[in-house]
């Protein structure tokens, strides 16, 4: 079975410029998380997907960041303009099991990340 | 409410066992372990639910007190291929699905 992808695994861009993550979830999976995670600390959630619909984008600064899970598969998390404070790895994962979920009780699959650099 | 993790880092020799804790002030439904070695993803321990159920890596064991809201992860035995940064992640319960994580306990096991 396939694990989660993400692209690109690295990324190097002035501030100020756009940058966008790729993800696609393992199969089958209904929920789709991005996080950031800094340097020496542990992830920390950006938005969660069920299917299409954004259910927790509490923590997503919507000034300049947006994401998106057209047809409820692949997703994409977009920042623009990016700013040195945003250098940092960005994880996607994804779950399923509604059910577990509803008890905490569901692991969670993560991808290798794409670590961000902004200069 | 981020949990609390300790200790920060732990050194052992191949063969050694470990402690690491988990502690919330909040009153918690689950707690989640992950690992994480430099520049891969997370990958999935265990999870323990109020009320004892619990899932996963068969080789590593894990503790929830539900009462103090703590969680401790054993590693009994260790190998080389147990060095990585161990992440706990707390999960409240209610109508609020989010994970919350620690700040990671650093363990190196040296041969």
């Amino acid at each position: 079975e396939a694990g989660v992808v993400q692209s690109p695994r690295y990324k190097i861009i002035e501030k100020k410029q756009p940058v966008a993550f790729w993800c696609n979830p393992i199969s089958g999976h209904n929920t789709l998380y991005w996080y950031l995670q800094n340097l020496g600390q542990g992830p920390e959630l950006l938005i969660r997907y069920e299917n299409e619909e954004a259910v927790d984008d509490s923590q997503l600064p919507k000034d300049r960041f947006s994401a998106e899970r057209l047809k409820g598969v692949d997703s994409t998390l977009k920042i623009q303009p990016a700013e040195l404070g945003d250098s940092a790895v960005y994880l996607c994962a994804s779950s399923d099991t509604w059910g577990d979920q509803q008890r905490g009780y569901n692991e969670q699959f993560f991808g290798p990340g794409t670590r961000l650099t902004v200069l | 409410q981020q949990p609390v993790q300790s200790p920060q880092a732990v050194i052992l020799r191949e063969g050694e066992d470990a402690v690491i804790n988990c502690s919330s002030s909040k009153a918690l439904y689950s707690v989640h372990w992950y690992r994480q070695k430099h520049g891969e993803a997370p990958v999935f321990l265990m999870i323990l639910l109020k009320g004892g159920e619990q899932k996963g890596h068969d080789k590593i064991s894990a503790s929830f007190n539900e009462k103090k809201q703590q969680s401790s992860l054993y590693l009994t035995a260790s190998q080389l291929s147990y060095s990585g940064t161990y992440f706990c992640g707390t999960f409240p319960g209610g109508s609020n699905y989010k994970l919350t994580f620690g700040k990671g306990t650093l363990l190196t096991v040296n041969p």
